[in-house]
């Protein structure tokens, strides 16, 4: 059963446009969040997170938005560069523990 | 500062066989989780370790586990393989302790093949 889904497997941007990257999760017990970043070969690297206390959280060029009652977040890249260019996870956890809930990613295309 | 090591990179095994995987978290890091990759499934939460216990378990059969030991080093175990077994197995570490969320450390993967 796939608590936090990320339906879009991929994702093709014009360099210096906005990317905006889609996660939905079900469990309403879930609030702490996180998105990581996947290059080829590479394990995943932390780029964001919020907590579901906020429904927002910036960092230079990206920005996680959270939407509690409709159980969705998204992570917004602006200006996107081709560096950008990976795979992107969504993970959700419940505050019991360090078990975390990856959806399936979203394969990011930054075309120069 | 080291980060998260995970040996072997590589390994291919056949049906039957079993496989030890090995990681050692950043220093001072004292949670260890172990996550399996497959295409179009993401990241499957396998264990993770705090202290030398299994604090969490994911949905998977008893032929995986686990251990860690008192430096924090953790080994994952995988006994009489399946095809599907077939993963990167990513092992990431964190300083988070009980009832706490934290960021989450990944290594580079070992990457297993069953033939």
């Amino acid at each position: 059963d796939q608590q936090v889904k990320q339906n879009s497997p991929s994702l093709s941007v014009q360099e210096g446009r906005i990317s905006i990257l889609n996660c939905d999760y079900t469990n309403s017990m879930f609030d702490y969040f996180l998105w990581y970043k996947k290059y080829p070969a590479e394990g995943p690297t932390f780029l964001i997170s919020i907590s579901s206390i906020k429904d927002k959280n910036e960092d230079g060029r990206f920005t996680v938005f959270l939407n509690k009652s409709a159980k969705h977040l998204s992570l917004h890249i602006v200006p996107s560069q081709p560096g950008d260019s990976a795979v992107y996870f969504c993970a959700a956890s419940k505050n019991t523990g360090n078990q975390f809930y990856f959806g399936t990613g979203t394969s990011l295309t930054v075309i120069p | 500062k080291a980060g998260v090591t995970q040996t072997p990179r590589y390994l291919i095994k056949t049906r039957g066989q079993q496989v030890t995987l090995s990681c050692s978290p950043i220093s001072g890091h004292r949670s260890v989780s172990w996550y399996q990759q497959t295409p179009g499934q993401g990241l499957q939460f396998l264990f993770e370790y705090f202290s030398e216990t299994q604090r969490n378990k994911g949905n998977f059969p008893g032929r995986f586990s686990g251990r860690q030991f008192s430096n924090s080093r953790s080994e994952m175990n995988v006994s009489t393989l399946e095809l599907g077994d077939s993963a990167l197995y990513l092992c990431a570490s964190s300083l988070a302790g009980q009832g706490s969320t934290g960021e989450l450390f990944f290594g580079e993967g070992s990457r297993l093949t069953v033939l």
